[in-house]
């Protein structure tokens, strides 16, 4: 299995520009997760999907959007990056469970640069 | 916002040692992970514990929860080089199990 992917690894852009980060997981997870981290900070949350077909905002959703069209897929989307946009994009995905939770499996990232 | 936050920012120490990180959050919560990340790298899950739980252990990690206190410690006994790397504690509550992270603790063991 190779659990959780991303593409691209890496990517530079203009202000204004657009671009879609792919993710894609093999474990059959119910929930994917966009996250953004910057430097000497923890991640937060972008936006989210609980099944295929649905999403809904994180914590950071402005300037996002995402797709889930099929169940392993995840897309996010950049429709004119702005250079407060430039950092590392990780995607993670989680299998249904009750309130008790269970763990995220992330992705590599993708270190977005935005000039 | 972060509800996490971590202490300390960063903690070096020497192989064979311990290394002690703790983490404080705000609201209630359904659980409370640990995770590791190398430099560059992606996250790795390291410890889930359950808001019911008060300690579990995995290997050479312990980790404690204080619901009261609204408190983590996580523990990592007989460090080794390949410790080094940074720790976030993230916490959980609600639906779609998202959760909000620390701003981490970054752990240098030296040789």
């Amino acid at each position: 299995n190779a659990g959780v992917t991303q593409t691209p690894k890496f990517r530079v852009l203009k202000t204004g520009q657009s671009m879609t980060l792919l993710c894609a997981q093999d474990m059959n997870h119910e929930y994917m997760y966009w996250y953004r981290q910057d430097p000497g900070m923890g991640l937060r949350l972008i936006h989210y999907s609980v099944g295929e077909g649905t999403t809904a905002k994180g914590e950071v959703p402005d300037g996002y959007n995402v797709s889930r069209l099929k169940k392993q897929n995840f897309l996010l989307g950049l429709e004119s990056a702005a250079p407060s946009q430039t950092s590392v994009y990780f995607c993670a995905s989680s299998s249904y469970r009750d309130r008790g939770g269970h763990e995220q499996f992330f992705g590599p990232g993708t270190r977005l640069t935005v000039l | 916002s972060q509800q996490g936050e971590e202490d300390p920012q960063a903690l070096s120490i020497q192989e064979g040692e311990n290394a002690t990180m703790n983490c404080s959050y705000k609201t209630s919560i359904n659980n409370l992970q640990w995770y590791r990340q190398n430099s560059g790298r992606g996250l790795v899950h390291l410890i889930l514990i359950r808001s019911n739980e008060r300690e579990k252990h995995s290997g050479r990690l312990r980790v404690t929860l204080d619901t009261s206190k609204k408190s983590s410690s996580l523990l990592i006994t007989a460090s080794r080089a390949a410790d080094t790397a940074s720790y976030f504690c993230a916490t959980s509550r609600g639906g779609a199990q998202k959760l909000v992270f620390g701003q981490g603790t970054r752990l240098t063991i030296n040789p």
